[in-house]
């Protein structure tokens, strides 16, 4: 079974410049989530979808990030225009409903992550 | 507020020696799940173990085993016989809530290096 697959793995793009980050999550997940980690501190929680509806999109740092999940299958997030402060690797993970899962003990399985350098 | 504190940047350790990295943790929730997860330098972040707060027993996979003092808000994670390939960056987190549908929080991480 494929883990959570990210794609590019590393983006290098001029400030004011837009990048597009994908997420395929593990198939049947319907958790998706976006986390960051800039670099030397801690990662980060962006966004949470259930399905294609946001959850929770309390971690979005400003208006310039765009996320979606159309379909509920693999996510986007947008970065427009990107500024200097937004480098940094992008983390997305998937978990189960859970409903198939005890609560307690679902997991969030991660990818390898986007690396994001804006110069 | 939430927090997670992993005081060690860096440790080290010989091959086939155990080792602890250290965890603490911060909340008011009662009901809270605790997660190491190992990021070796391919980059892609590795569940390794789970432990409730509800649990009555500390949490063991293979090598990997938990030592939750909950009176003490501490979740280190214990590798026994550590091997070469255990070399890695290893991040703890927090989940608070029962539902299982929130964010993680994570600390910022011990860089783990195994000497032969």
């Amino acid at each position: 079974e494929a883990g959570v697959t990210q794609f590019p793995s590393h983006s290098v793009i001029e400030k004011g410049q837009t990048v597009t980050l994908r997420c395929d999550p593990i198939s049947g997940h319907d958790n998706l989530y976006w986390y960051r980690r800039v670099m030397g501190k801690e990662i980060k929680f962006l966004l949470h979808f259930v399905k294609e509806s946001k959850q929770d999109e309390s971690g979005m740092p400003n208006n310039r990030f765009l996320a979606e999940r159309t379909g509920g299958t693999y996510s986007t997030l947008k970065v427009q225009p990107a500024e200097l402060e937004d480098s940094g690797v992008y983390f997305c993970a998937s978990s189960q409903d859970s409903s198939e899962v005890p609560p307690a003990k679902n997991i969030q399985y991660f990818g390898a992550g986007t690396r994001l350098s804006v110069l | 507020a939430q927090k997670i504190t992993q005081t060690q940047p860096g440790m080290f350790v010989q091959e086939k020696e155990a080792v602890t990295l250290d965890c603490t943790y911060d909340t008011s929730d009662p009901s809270y799940g605790l997660f190491w997860y190992k990021q070796p330098s391919s980059g892609e972040m590795i569940f390794l173990i789970y432990q409730g707060s509800y649990d009555q027993q500390n949490a063991t996979e293979g090598r990997y085993s938990l030592n939750f003092q909950k009176a003490r808000k501490s979740a280190n994670l214990v590798i026994s016989a550590s091997q070469l390939g255990d070399s890695a960056m290893y991040f703890c987190a927090m989940r608070e809530g029962h539902t299982g549908f929130q964010k993680l929080v994570f600390g910022t991480g011990t860089r783990l290096l195994v000497s032969p």
